[in-house]
């Protein structure tokens, strides 16, 4: 069955950075594009980023923009976070996501169990 | 604040229907679908309707999108405790190229 599983979390100081990680098993993870949502604690869902299936195409949300960037390596079926400048308010569970078309505009349809991301001095 | 709205909460009795809104705009449901996930506290999100009125296989009957104009609405007949959880509405917004989420509605079954 198709699986998600994030890891790189943990707790980091402010303006330090940190390399997210999300391998995929299941399906053709290179057809498909890729996305990044977070949620604060007690919060709601908040869309980060997505990546195309070529990777040729990111979006960003304005909150993590010029700070976080998206990647992914077909070759080992996984997909990348690296969040730099960290501040507090970046402290979340943050979940990968499968998009259920090769585009940016499609909707995440299998989800991660979340990786917890704490930045505290 | 979220770029679309949903009430806070929505509650009912077992058996019961319930309908929870999502108020967008030109940018976002009015051009693109609108998608909904539930989400059991301490669980990840689940996709229950996409493409604004599509279930994924495995999601009950019971589940039920539809769209006009700027809104989407979420239907759930036959409410069972159950599905007690947060639903979250979300779109592609063609202006922002970004995807939006709703602030999420907490359902209560009474």
């Amino acid at each position: 069955q198709e699986q998600l599983v994030e890891s790189g979390g943990g707790v980091v100081q402010p303006g330090r950075s940190l390399r997210l990680s999300c391998a995929a098993s299941g399906f053709t993870f290179s057809i498909y594009g890729m996305h990044w949502v977070r949620q604060s604690p007690g919060k709601g869902l908040e869309w980060v980023a997505v990546i195309s299936k070529d990777g040729n195409n990111k979006y960003y949300a304005d909150s993590v923009k010029g700070r976080f960037t998206i990647s992914r390596e077909d070759s080992k079926d996984t997909l990348y976070l690296e969040m730099n400048s960290l501040r507090g308010e970046d402290t979340a569970v943050y979940y990968c996501a499968k998009a259920r078309g090769s585009f940016v505009y499609y909707d995440m349809d299998v989800w991660g169990q979340g990786t917890t991301v704490t930045v505290s001095s | 604040q979220s770029v679309l709205t949903q009430p806070p909460s929505a509650s009912g009795t077992p058996g019961q229907r319930v309908t929870i809104s999502c108020s967008g705009s030109t940018s976002n449901i009015g051009s693109n679908s609108g998608n909904w996930y539930q989400q059991v506290p301490g669980t990840a999100p689940k996709l229950l309707i996409y493409s604004s009125y599509q279930r994924p296989s495995g999601v009950p009957d019971r589940f039920s999108g539809s769209k006009s104009g700027t809104s989407a609405s979420l239907a759930i007949s036959g409410l069972q405790s159950e599905d007690e959880a947060d639903y979250y509405c979300a779109a592609w917004d063609d202006s922002l190229k970004s995807w939006v989420f709703g602030g999420g509605t907490k359902l209560t079954v009474l």
